[in-house]
């Protein structure tokens, strides 16, 4: 119930174009959904997060799109650029426990080809 | 403003052996996450501490340990390792003021088991 499934596993995408990530869960508790990017030798960073409340969060080319019945959330990056070239982290975490156990799902790695 | 440091950047044991990672949060922050990422297998929950105490802790073994000091840095200890112990390491730190409680990366620790 703690897991967070995210799909695909990698995904390559030419540039200009949409890359889509997609993420679900289990658990109701959950109740903040950030994304991280990570690239090579680096930690993870926090991209955007959303909370359940809203069904969709855009910042510049990045849009977290929310379906709170489906228990589902996805990434969308719009306008891909090979510098978005990374690895991609869906999270959620429960303000009941403080937002200090973060559940990650297991990554994409984006690839944005010119 | 620094960001979280971690050290050594890579290390190298032998199976059995123990392995001390260390830790340093941005200025301000009181709370320490350690992670453990493998391949493939996205982040997982070590250890959270807080004002130098053990909060929670995940699915790990208890040869996985650690300690807060005082000044806020934190140190993960492994013993007897073997060798799936084999993976990045990170270290996050997070400040209570935020009501999100967004977690900032170190860059990890590169630990090979042989």
């Amino acid at each position: 119930q703690q897991q967070v499934k995210q799909s695909p596993q990698s995904l390559i995408v030419q540039k200009g174009g949409i890359s889509i990530i997609n993420c679900a869960y289990e658990n109701t508790a959950f109740d903040y959904f950030p994304w991280y990017q990570q690239f090579p030798g680096k930690g993870p960073a926090l991209l955007i997060a959303i909370r359940p409340d809203v069904s969709e969060k855009k910042e510049g080319r990045f849009t977290i799109s929310f379906n709170k019945s489906a228990k589902q959330f996805s990434l969308h990056i719009m306008d891909s650029q090979p510098g978005d070239s990374a690895t991609y982290f869906c999270a959620a975490t429960s303000s009941a426990g403080g937002y200090q156990k973060v559940t990650f799902g297991t990554g994409t790695k984006l690839q944005v080809i010119p | 403003e620094a960001g979280v440091t971690q050290s050594p950047t890579h290390l190298i044991k032998t199976r059995g052996q123990q392995a001390t990672l260390r830790c340093s949060p941005i200025s301000g922050h009181t709370s320490v996450y350690w992670y453990q990422q493998a391949l493939g297998l996205g982040l997982q929950f070590l250890l959270w501490y807080d004002e130098g105490e053990e909060r929670n802790r995940g699915n790990f073994p208890p040869r996985f340990s650690g300690r807060q000091f005082p000044n806020y840095s934190s140190e993960l200890n492994v013993n007897a390792l073997e060798l799936e112990d084999s993976a990045l390491y990170l270290c996050a730190s997070s400040s209570w003021t935020d009501d999100t409680n967004e977690q900032f990366f170190g860059p990890g620790t590169r630990l090979t088991v042989l």
